[in-house]
């Protein structure tokens, strides 16, 4: 079983729509979890931090659900600018560097 | 305040020469971290400093790779012979602590022709 695995897409949706991306991870000890953003060609960049209580940022939610080892990630009122690559992130365990899923392509049209 | 800079954006390179790519990781921020990412694969770590530590080296593929991070600042990662699976986009990033987000920088890409 892969470390990080994603659902790698596409997800085609018009704007407006609400997605939901999941994620799993194998290492029941992770400690960190973030969903970070990479546009084509660019770097990654954080875009949330995961908690186990949920949190919501704007129109991003993400959950995390330890006993099932997922991590999910909502957008709702999908906009044009949110195409782009979503990666899950997990930090193995304590003094491990983090562990990026493939990532999940979202395409929003108009 | 600067973010993680890498130099340089671009190398194309012959298959056998050498290459090496520089890193400056946010200032303050201990944790060093290389990563790679070959096309249609996932982002894959390489190696992790603390300080000019190196805490974790277990993703680099081969001896061919050495990483150095002299005096806990800047790091480089020199590839000695490149050979072609070696291109790719490397990534540095920096972080303040070992189980915070990390900062990328706009990465490497590599050419080995």
């Amino acid at each position: 079983r892969k470390e990080v695995e994603q659902d790698p897409g596409p997800f085609n949706v018009p704007e407006g729509a609400t997605v939901a991306f999941n994620c799993t991870y194998s290492n029941s000890a992770s400690q960190s979890f973030f969903w970070y953003r990479q546009d084509c060609r660019k770097e990654p960049k954080l875009l949330m931090s995961v908690y186990s209580s949920g949190n919501e940022d704007g129109r991003f939610t993400a959950q995390l659900n330890r006993a099932s080892q997922y991590i999910s990630l909502l957008i709702r009122d999908s906009k044009l600018s949110d195409s782009a690559t979503y990666l899950c992130v997990v930090n193995g365990q304590a003094g491990t560097a983090l562990i990026f899923g493939k990532g999940t392509t979202l395409s929003v049209s108009s | 305040e600067a973010g993680v800079t890498q130099f340089p954006s671009h190398s194309v390179i012959e298959k056998g020469q050498t290459v090496t790519l520089r890193c400056d990781p946010i200032s303050g921020h201990d944790n060093l971290y290389w990563y790679r990412r070959v096309m249609g694969k996932e982002i894959k770590f390489l190696l992790h400093f603390v300080k000019e530590s190196k805490q974790d080296e277990s993703g680099m593929p081969n001896n061919r790779f050495l990483a150095e991070r002299t005096g806990g600042t800047y790091s480089t990662l020199k590839v000695q012979p490149a050979e072609l699976e070696d291109s790719g986009v490397y990534f540095c990033a920096s972080s303040q602590n070992m189980i915070s987000e990390a900062f990328f920088g706009q990465g490497t890409r590599l050419t080995v022709v």
